[in-house]
This record gives C-alpha cells, sequence and structure tokens, in this order.
C-alpha cells in the first residue's frame, strides 16, 4: 500500500524568494518518487525522481528534492522562483517496477507574485 | 525530439455522440496510460496498455474504452458522453526495462467539453 500527502493545496511566494512544497509518502516497500508540473491546459512534466540512488535529487529548472527516509518526506525547493514557475506540482510515489500502480498527491498550486 | 502527442488538444462534443481521443508516441516505450483530470484535482488513471495486455482500473465506467492498434497509438473512445465526462484527457507512456524504466511521461492532454 502506498498514498502521497501534500502538506500544502496553495503555496504563495514572492519572485526572487526560496521556494519550498511539501510532500510526505507511505510505502510499504522502497519506492520511486517524482515531482511534476503541470502549467494550465498542459500535460505534465516531469522535473525530478528519486529512484534509490542519491538522497538529494536534481531537476530542471533549478529545482531539486531530498529523499528522507526517516521522516518520509520528499519536499520541493528552489533558491529563488521565477514568475514561471507558478503552476500546480504533483508528487507522485510508485513501486520501483510499476508505473502504472502510481499515486499522485493533490497537488499545490504555486503563485509566484511580482 | 521523441515524444507522446495527443490529439484533438480541444474537443467539444453534445450529451451522448460518440468521441475518441488518440494518442502517439515515438519513444517505443511499451505501457501506455489513459489519464482522466477534472479541475483542481490529481490525474486518475482509467487504464493502461502494457504491450498488447489491457488493464481496466476496477472503477472505470463501461462507457470508456481503448484501443491499441501498434506499439505507437493508443486511442480512448467514450461511447455516451455526459456532462460529468468533461475533464481533461492524458495520455501517458513509460517503458519496462532499461534507463529511464518506470517514468511517466505525459502529452500535452485533450481537452474534452460537453454540452
Amino acid at each position: 500500500a502506498q498514498s502521497v500527502t501534500q502538506l500544502d493545496s496553495h503555496v504563495s511566494v514572492s519572485e526572487g524568494t526560496p521556494v519550498l512544497l511539501r510532500c510526505n509518502y507511505s510505502s510499504s516497500y522502497s519506492p520511486s518518487l517524482f515531482w511534476y508540473v503541470q502549467h494550465p491546459n498542459k500535460g505534465l512534466q516531469l522535473l525530478l525522481k528519486y529512484t534509490s540512488a542519491a538522497t538529494l535529487v536534481k531537476g530542471i529548472n533549478g529545482f531539486e528534492a531530498e529523499f528522507k527516509k526517516s521522516e518520509t518526506s520528499f519536499h520541493l525547493t528552489k533558491p529563488s522562483a521565477h514568475m514561471s514557475d507558478a503552476a500546480e506540482y504533483f508528487c507522485v510515489v510508485s513501486p520501483f517496477t510499476n508505473a502504472g500502480k502510481s499515486t499522485f498527491g493533490d497537488g499545490t498550486t504555486l503563485t509566484v507574485k511580482p | 525530439d521523441a515524444m507522446v502527442i495527443q490529439n484533438p488538444r480541444y474537443q467539444v462534443t453534445q450529451f451522448g455522440k460518440p468521441v475518441t481521443l488518440s494518442c502517439s508516441q515515438t519513444l517505443n516505450h511499451n505501457v501506455m496510460y489513459w489519464y482522466q483530470q477534472k479541475s483542481s484535482q490529481a490525474p486518475k488513471l482509467l487504464f493502461h496498455y502494457y504491450d498488447k495486455d489491457f488493464n481496466n482500473e476496477a472503477d472505470t465506467p463501461d462507457n470508456f474504452q481503448s484501443r491499441r492498434p501498434n506499439t505507437s497509438f493508443c486511442f480512448l473512445d467514450i461511447r455516451s458522453p455526459g456532462l460529468g465526462d468533461a475533464a481533461m484527457y492524458l495520455c501517458a507512456t513509460s517503458k519496462t526495462g532499461g534507463t529511464g524504466a518506470n517514468v511517466l511521461t505525459f502529452g500535452a492532454g485533450s481537452r474534452l467539453t460537453v454540452l
């Protein structure tokens, strides 16, 4: 069994300030973890993934996430927000060998103020 | 660039009038998925094909059908759309071996409006 909880449904930051989007997971096995971004009326784009290698994962557009097994967390961060980062973000957990069993979080809407 | 392409991007249909959405991929991935995403919600898996094997989710209505005539193409058929079927439909692919296995790659989506 697995589940994902995105702790904030909405996050608002000012341009140039840090971004933190929080994700906690539960899993009965060693999971793969992903962050996807979705801009309005677009599909989901992979930001980064954790698949049991390095616990600090770097992704596209300056995002990174750290897998913390003891805290069952996979929070997404970015040092400096850009206006183009405004979007919906989904944390996803899946079994290492079966993407068809992926579980999506409810999403976090990121707003970036000028 | 290798990618997942969905057509049409926007589809308007009338209540009860059948609709077909298409998905093609140049990634040569062996698994293809159809997700339904309603406004402000996470994507919900409808079904997927593992190679030619069809896997239906238990709560997917019978109104939704799918076809995969070959590795590259997959279709979503909605036999009698209701107002509740208005949503974004996302196609995704993945592969089961090698580098990048089991990572979902999404198309841009097809937004369905039911009048």
